[in-house]
């Protein structure tokens, strides 16, 4: 089966600058997570989708990042506007079965 | 709330040697546990998982790991390092119900010395 897919794979904006982050989940899968690591500090939740609904976004930093999942399908997160602190790696992961994510391979942001 | 410590950010170990990453975590219940692995330019790939039942779990690439509650820990071992182990490790824990999110630890930098 095809894996999760994100891209792109890397970003590098200036501040103040807007990116859009997407991830394909696998097909099937109704759980959708969103991670991110900032410079060599722990992986951090940012929210979790069942289907196109939000059921926890407790790990958003703030409102300049929005996160949407078109019909259940791929999400995008959208930071806007970009902050030097937003650079790190976001990662993406889909479950069906609780607990039993696949993760994609990361975007890596640098915001300049 | 739960938390995960991995002792030591990075760690050397000659080829051949035992491989020995450290992971405490906090939960006021038993959760579940995970270790991934980062290869580099690469995504997170399960290595392992406790659930439930046996306390002694095997992995991929001939890893393993013991989840011990009395001491609330679940360090990773394999008997004998490759080159190709070279990667940064993660334990991570989720709750057993609910959105089953994951904390991580802050990840060990494993490096294997020829």
């Amino acid at each position: 089966e095809a894996g999760v897919t994100q891209f792109p794979s890397h970003s590098v904006i200036e501040k103040g600058q807007t990116v859009t982050l997407r991830c394909d989940p696998i097909s099937g899968h109704d759980n959708l997570y969103w991670y991110r690591r900032v410079m060599g500090k722990e992986i951090k939740f940012l929210l979790h989708f069942v289907k196109e609904s939000k059921q926890d976004e407790s790990g958003m930093p703030n409102n300049r990042f929005l996160a949407e999942r078109t019909g259940g399908t791929y999400s995008t997160l959208k930071v806007q506007p970009a902050e030097l602190e937003d650079s790190g790696v976001y990662f993406c992961a889909s479950s069906q079965t609780p607990a039993r994510y696949t993760f994609g391979s990361g975007t890596r942001l640098t915001v300049v | 709330a739960q938390s995960v410590t991995q002792l030591g950010s990075h760690v050397s170990v000659s080829e051949g040697a035992l491989v020995l990453l450290r992971c405490n975590y906090s939960s006021s219940v038993p959760p579940y546990l995970f270790w991934y692995v980062q290869y580099p330019n690469q995504g997170l790939q399960l290595l392992l998982k406790y659930t439930t039942g046996a306390t002694l779990v095997k992995g991929i690439n001939g890893f393993e790991a013991e989840f011990k509650k009395s001491e609330t820990s679940f360090h990773l071992t394999k008997p004998s390092a490759h080159m190709s182990d070279a990667a940064e490790y993660f334990c991570a824990v989720s709750p057993t119900s609910g959105t089953y999110k994951y904390i991580f630890g802050t990840g060990t930098r494993l490096k294997v010395l020829a």
